[in-house]
């Protein structure tokens, strides 16, 4: 099983509509979790950072973390057409050796269509 | 959000010449930074973690001759790929970390490399 797991999609959606997008995870290790929206040939934007269960607003965008369910969310209201990108939801662990290590889920290709 | 600068973006080279990718954090202190690799509708995979003043620490699989790491200051880390080959040809992406445990991560635009 994978750490992380996250439905690559597509997704597509009309402008306006709230986007759902959902990962969920095995370790319990994971103590921080976080979304980035990636553009095309471009690198990983931050959008959301939490490290608690509950819900973590910012803007259009709503972070859930339920740890009891090992499973996150991140919702975006009023979508917009320059919402569309891949989002990639990413927790945060320590390795062996005591080092921290972000582990990525596969991605959401996400389009909104005008 | 902090500040990564990633250069160059787009590179093309012969087969067996090596390439050098820059990726500085232009506003914070990274004491850690991260060097990615991108394949194509792929997520992202960890290839190596560097602390400034140390040897990097590479990931299972990940050639450490290959793929020279240098991370002279706390602003400046450098991968160089030697002997590139088509098969490295990728997306390199590097990313800083602000903070201390459980600090973000801050990533470059990224370095598409191609290898002729």
């Amino acid at each position: 099983q994978k750490e992380v797991e996250q439905d690559p999609g597509p997704l597509s959606v009309p402008e306006g509509a709230i986007v759902s997008l959902n990962c969920t995870y095995s370790n319990s290790a994971f103590q921080y979790f976080m979304w980035y929206r990636q553009y095309s040939r471009k690198g990983p934007e931050l959008l959301m950072y939490t490290y608690s269960s509950g819900n973590k607003e910012d803007g259009r965008f709503t972070a859930q973390v339920d740890k009891s369910s090992k499973y996150i969310s991140l919702f975006i209201r009023d979508s917009q057409p320059s919402d569309s990108a891949t989002y990639l939801c990413a927790m945060n662990r320590l390795t062996q050796g005591g080092s921290e290590k972000l582990v990525f889920g596969k991605g959401t290709k996400l389009t909104v269509n005008p | 959000g902090a500040v990564v600068s990633q250069h160059p973006s787009r590179v093309i080279c012969k087969s067996g010449t090596s390439v050098k990718i820059e990726c500085r954090s232009l506003d914070f202190q990274a004491t850690t930074m991260f060097w990615y690799r991108q394949f194509p509708k792929q997520s992202l995979m960890l290839m190596a973690t560097s602390n400034e003043g140390s040897k990097a620490t590479y990931e299972q699989g990940v050639e450490k001759d290959k793929f020279l790491i240098n991370h002279a200051s706390l602003t400046l880390s450098t991968l160089t790929v030697t002997s590139a080959h088509p098969e490295d040809s990728s997306f390199y992406i590097c990313s800083g970390k602000y903070g201390g445990g459980g600090g973000i991560q801050y990533f470059g635009a990224g370095t598409r490399l191609s290898v002729l």
